[in-house]
C-alpha cells in the first residue's frame, strides 16, 4: 500500500512568488491534515479536511494560504504571495477515521523563501 | 504559548541503556497523548500513545508513563538501539480526535554504539 506522498520534496522561491504544494493521501483516507514545522520549532497544525470539506482551518496563518481538496482525493496548499516567515517543512497526513493515532504522515515539502 | 513542552532538545545514550524522553503539557483538556518518531527527510511515524485513564502503556521496548497531576509524560526506551536515533515528538489531543494534534518541539535522541 502506498503511503502519503508529497510534491515537491523541496522548493526554493523568492519572496512575493507563488508556490503550490501537493499531497496525495493514502487511498480511501477521508481525513487529510496539513501541518508546518518552522526550523527548530514544534509541528503546528494548519487545517483538516474531511473528504472535500474543510473541517477545521483554525491553524491557517493568514489569507495568503489557500488549501483545496477537490473531489476529496489529493490536496493542494498554495502560498501567495510567499513571505520569508513561510519557510519551513510542510507535512501532510491522512487517516481513515478521526482517531489521532492513525494519522500517517508524508515525508514533507521543505519550502525556502528567499 | 506552548501547550506541549519538550525541554530537552537533545539526549545521548549508550546502546543497551535506557533512554528517557520527557514531555510536559499545560492544557487540562488534553486526554490523549502520543509519541512520534522522525528520521531525517521522513515524516513523523506514530510510535505509542496513552489515554488519560491510564498511567502506563507498554509496547515492546517502548513504555509511556503519564502523570496527570503533574501534567507530565515520559517515553522510556529499553534497551536503546542505534536505530532508535531520531527526533521524538510528544503530541496531545482529545481522545475523539476532534481537536488538532498539538506537538512539542521534539527531542533528538542519539544512541551511541
Amino acid at each position: 500500500e502506498a503511503g502519503v506522498t508529497q510534491f515537491p520534496s523541496h522548493s526554493v522561491i523568492e519572496k512575493g512568488q507563488t508556490v503550490t504544494l501537493r499531497c496525495d493521501p493514502i487511498s480511501g483516507h477521508d481525513n487529510l491534515y496539513w501541518y508546518r514545522r518552522v526550523m527548530g520549532k514544534e509541528i503546528k497544525f494548519l487545517l483538516h479536511f474531511v473528504k472535500e470539506s474543510k473541517q477545521d482551518e483554525s491553524g491557517m496563518p493568514n489569507n495568503r494560504f489557500l488549501a483545496e481538496r477537490t473531489g476529496g482525493t489529493y490536496s493542494t496548499l498554495k502560498v501567495q504571495p510567499a513571505e520569508l516567515e513561510d519557510s519551513g517543512v510542510y507535512f501532510c497526513a491522512s487517516s481513515p477515521g478521526l482517531a489521532t493515532d492513525t494519522q500517517y504522515f508524508g515525508p514533507g515539502t521543505r519550502l525556502t523563501v528567499l | 504559548d506552548q501547550q506541549v513542552k519538550q525541554n530537552s532538545p537533545s539526549l545521548s545514550v549508550q546502546e543497551g541503556r535506557i533512554s528517557i524522553l520527557n514531555c510536559d503539557y499545560t492544557n487540562s483538556m488534553f486526554d490523549y497523548f502520543l509519541w512520534y518518531k522522525k528520521y531525517p527527510a521522513e515524516g513523523p511515524t506514530f510510535l505509542i500513545s496513552i489515554s488519560s485513564i491510564k498511567d502506563k502503556n507498554e509496547d515492546g521496548r517502548f513504555t509511556v508513563f503519564l502523570n496527570k497531576s503533574a501534567k507530565h509524560l515520559s517515553l522510556h526506551i529499553v534497551p536503546s538501539q542505534p536505530g532508535d536515533s531520531a527526533v521524538y515528538f510528544c503530541a496531545a489531543s482529545d481522545y475523539s480526535g476532534n481537536t488538532p494534534l498539538v506537538f512539542g518541539k521534539g527531542t533528538r535522541l542519539s544512541v551511541i554504539a
